[in-house]
């Protein structure tokens, strides 16, 4: 399964939109990209998904590069809400999630 | 709408003592998950269960037994707890198909001393 990369941390103000990066250079083509989000000692709630098209809903948008192997999720007008640890993650299309690693992910801080 | 629900919420046990974590779903999906979390830390598997019936380990499954009781339930079982199982652990389910949304439940919060 590939690995993702996302960097440690990150500040946004309130307001502006917040980019966050992810590398998985060894993506597979069958592999979507997800991405979910943990607000402080709540359970991870789901964000957005895609394979190789962007992608848009209620909460964000998820741009792919056109070689899959990296990711930004924006969220286009961050606020305080937002404040937490956002997961990249990749996983085969139709796998169940039993072999599925959640990494370290990225500690947004949104800023009044 | 409940979702994915879990009990306790709080825990503290001595060493050596045994307890089970109860998660329940009402979602009927197919698949369900035990994680813990440490501080600071991801998400580690310890224990799924793609369908009613089937249970596989994850990442860390040592010191601890699971069971799915029904399509709805997914215990997981400290029998002898130690301070390194200290940690939230989250319950977790999915239909296991290609929609690929993990439901969460908002975690148990277990100290061993």
């Amino acid at each position: 399964d590939a690995k993702t990369t996302q960097p440690p941390s990150m500040d946004c103000a309130e307001g502006r939109a917040a980019n966050l990066p992810c590398n998985h250079s060894t993506i597979s083509g069958n592999e979507y990209v997800y991405w979910y989000r943990q607000i402080h000692s709540q359970g991870p709630q789901y964000i957005i998904h895609g394979l190789k098209n962007n992608e848009t809903n209620e909460m964000a948008s998820l741009i792919i590069t056109e070689d899959r192997k990296s990711s930004t999720l924006i969220l286009p007008h961050a606020t305080l809400r937002d404040t937490a640890v956002y997961y990249c993650i990749v996983n085969p299309l139709g796998a169940r999630w039993g072999k599925l690693q959640f990494g370290a992910g990225t500690q947004v801080v949104v800023t009044p | 709408n409940a979702g994915v629900t879990q009990t306790p919420k709080f825990q503290v046990l001595k060493t050596g003592q045994s307890m089970t974590l109860q998660c329940a779903q009402d979602m009927n999906h197919n698949s369900m998950y035990w994680y813990r979390q440490d501080p600071g830390m991801g998400l580690r598997l310890i224990y799924y269960s793609a369908s009613e019936g089937t249970t596989d380990k994850g990442e860390v499954p040592n010191g601890y037994n699971v069971s799915r009781l029904n399509k709805r339930e997914f215990s997981l079982r400290l029998e002898s707890a130690a301070p390194s199982q200290t940690s939230v652990y989250f319950c977790a389910s999915s239909e296991g198909g290609t929609t690929g949304e993990l439901f969460f439940g908002e975690g148990s919060r277990l100290t061993v001393l």
